[in-house]
């Protein structure tokens, strides 16, 4: 069974903290993203990764990194919390272009 | 400008029905793909269906299928039958590549909440 797995359901971090958010898939996939979802807005992409040490941009990657040292490990970094980065953070990945991809079960991030 | 497009936040259904939600997209890319994905009260993200954009036929896959209109950038979800189960939060997502770069990616609209009335 495939499987992408979240380090934590839920965080609770206060404002200014550096937080890691860990994702690790067991498929051999090369395709990685890290999306946020709030109410309203569905899920938006704040980076992915297309190989080992490849990252690009997603369309909110504003006061976040990453890191993809190993195809199945990618994560995703804040680097000074702020209280608007409180949210639920989606991993997933996929194999390739032609196919879906699949999501861990989420964490919810507060930042108090 | 948004590039996935769900006009719809929620709607409501009675059981049996059928229910079209709709999607649309814009790309420059001639390649690209086309997915929906259920979100029920768990949270989790299920994968329903997925559409090439050379595919000439519209995706099926059981009770649901992709109305793929290539033409006017649309790719609505039709669920026939609709069941008590079928409650969730609905996304349309979209996978094209990017500039200059052998990387694709994928993006999300903001969803549709659907509510099966019994």
């Amino acid at each position: 069974d495939v499987k992408v797995t979240q380090s934590s359901r839920y965080l609770v971090k206060r404002t200014g903290e550096k937080v890691f958010l860990e994702c690790v898939q067991d498929m051999d996939h090369e395709n990685m993203f890290w999306y946020r979802q709030d109410p309203g807005l569905g899920l938006r992409l704040i980076y992915f990764s297309y190989d080992v040490k490849m990252k690009e941009k997603g369309d909110i990657p504003e006061g976040y990194s990453v890191s993809r040292e190993k195809k199945e490990r990618f994560s995703l970094i804040l680097e000074s919390a702020s209280t608007n980065q409180t949210s639920m953070y989606l991993c997933a990945s996929s194999r390739d272009r032609n196919t879906e991809a699949f999501f861990g079960q989420g964490t919810r991030l507060t930042v108090v | 400008a948004q590039k996935i497009t769900q006009t719809q936040p929620g709607m409501f259904v009675q059981e049996k029905e059928a229910v079209t939600l709709d999607c649309t997209y814009d790309t420059s890319d001639q390649s690209y793909g086309l997915f929906w994905y259920k979100q029920p009260s768990s949270g989790e993200m299920i994968f329903l269906i997925y559409q090439g954009s050379y595919d000439e036929q519209n995706a099926t896959e059981g009770r649901y299928s992709l109305n793929f209109q290539k033409a006017r950038k649309s790719a609505n979800l039709v669920i026939s039958a609709s069941q008590l189960g079928d409650s969730a939060m609905y996304f349309c997502a979209m996978r094209e590549g990017v500039e200059y770069s052998s990387a694709s990616k994928i993006i999300f609209g903001s969803g549709t909440r659907l509510s099966i009335r019994p």
